[in-house]
């Protein structure tokens, strides 16, 4: 069975910074792009980046580029999202996705709340 | 971007009745492959999204056959032949062809 399991949301102040991880079990992780889906409080769902199978490609929306970065670790089926100068509008549960293009499974989500 | 308008955003349905749910997009989404990479997904409160409909009108295993969904080119219909109880959520159209990958705003289903 397919899972992805985020860790890592929480409170946190504007100007600060918070990393996100998701792990991958039930499918070879190594072999597929990933990528992070957002969702402000009440909103509707929003593109974050999504990067490669080895890591060597990313791509990003212009409202997060240059402040966030992501990243993975094929070895512990991870992936990894560095979120900083966080603001107000970056408040959102962040899922973790599987395969961009078609997002075919998602994970529970992680909570980030950026306030002061 | 390709901006992603879906219609009605609110949908109040009768139980046992159809509903249909109507996304256009600004550009073409057909992909280098031939492919049209046009998703549906279903929210139900307090869920993650899950997918419903792949590439304009595969269903997705485990779900239900009351969904399909059609189109081509830059109009698309998410189908529901008889709305049940657990239909209620909210439904989003996803293009996976063009770099920002965009959503529609989403279609609130709930029962009348």
């Amino acid at each position: 069975e397919v899972q992805l399991v985020e860790s890592g949301g929480g409170l946190v102040q504007p100007g600060g910074s918070l990393r996100l991880s998701c792990v991958g079990s039930g499918f070879n992780f190594r072999t597929y792009w990933m990528s992070w889906v957002r969702q402000a409080p009440g909103q509707g769902l929003e593109w974050v980046t999504y990067i490669n199978p080895d890591g060597s490609e990313t791509f990003y929306v212009d409202s997060v580029r240059g402040r966030f970065t992501i990243s993975r670790d094929n070895a512990r089926n991870s992936m990894y999202l560095q979120m900083t100068s966080l603001r107000a509008e970056d408040t959102a549960l962040y899922f973790c996705t599987r395969a961009p293009r078609n997002l075919d499974f998602w994970g529970q989500g992680a909570l980030v709340t950026v306030s002061s | 971007d390709v901006v992603m308008t879906q219609s009605p955003l609110s949908l109040p349905v009768t139980l046992g009745q159809p509903a249909s749910i109507s996304c256009r997009s600004s550009q073409s989404l057909v992909y280098i492959d031939g492919v049209t990479l046009l998703h549906w997904f279903q929210q139900r409160p307090g869920q993650s999204p899950r997918r419903l409909i792949a590439r304009v009108s595969d269903r997705e295993s485990g779900v239900p056959d009351r969904f399909s969904g059609s189109g081509s080119g830059t109009v698309f219909t998410l189908h529901i032949t008889s709305v049940e109880a657990e239909d209620v959520g909210v439904y989003y159209c996803m293009q996976g062809t063009h770099w920002p990958f965009t959503f529609g705003q989403g279609t609130k289903l709930e029962i009348k």
